[in-house]
């Protein structure tokens, strides 16, 4: 079956780094997507990876390894409000999003 | 980036009856549009698939005929819950891929949360 693990949830401290770990199984790959979702909000876009290797965007990076079937978002100089889920989401061979459950990051002061 | 707008953002109803979510992309054209559903803390499952001009495509487990969909153009495709019952209590979210590429970046409307009471 298809299947998306990445943990449930993490702590960090304010101004710190946090790496969000994603593995994934899907029949066929045709990339992978994360997202910040804020509670009781819609997701937005972060990154989109389908080559190996890390897309850096500002504060966030994303990295993917296809023969590995896993990906990492890293967070650099966490901030209050980057206090949210992040959802990994990989399509598969049909071009379906299979979503994972999404990590809790929580950050403290 | 593109827009994708949704309304009504939060809709209370009494069980029984029916209640319509509107899904608009607002700078482009979007042939294609996606119906999800997320329970608390839980993550987005999705519902169906909204083709613009045809039948909408339903996920195992989805009632085509509780969960109304109409794509009637390519800018807006709405979602219908009928006989609306607590179970249906949800957050429900559209999103549509810009330039209809299976790859493209998706982009999801504000969600509307649904309380049926």
């Amino acid at each position: 079956g298809q299947n998306i693990d990445q943990p449930t949830e993490m702590t960090a401290t304010e101004g710190a780094i946090v790496q969000i770990n994603c593995t994934y199984q899907t029949s066929g790959f045709n990339g992978l997507f994360w997202y910040q979702q804020h509670a009781g909000e819609a997701p937005t876009f972060l990154s989109y990876n389908v080559l190996d290797g890390l897309e850096e965007k500002g504060r966030f990076s994303s990295f993917l390894s296809r023969s590995k079937g896993y990906s990492y978002l890293l967070l650099k100089e966490l901030q209050m409000k980057d206090s949210a889920s992040y959802l990994c989401a990989a399509i598969d061979s049909n071009y379906q999003l299979i979503w994972g459950a999404g990590t809790k990051l929580i950050i403290k002061p | 980036g593109a827009v994708v707008s949704q309304h009504p953002s939060w809709v209370i109803c009494k069980s029984g009856t029916s209640v319509k979510i509107e899904c608009r992309s607002l700078d482009f054209q979007a042939t294609t549009m996606f119906w999800y559903r997320q329970f608390p803390k839980q993550s987005l499952m999705l519902m169906a698939t909204s083709n613009e001009g045809s039948k909408a495509t339903y996920e195992q487990g989805v009632e085509k005929d509780k969960f109304l969909i109409n794509h009637a153009s390519l800018t807006l495709s709405t979602l219908t819950v009928t006989s609306a019952h607590p179970e249906d209590s949800s957050f429900y979210i559209c999103s549509a891929r810009v330039g209809g590429q299976d790859t493209g970046e998706l982009f999801f409307g504000e969600g509307s949360r649904l309380t049926v009471l």
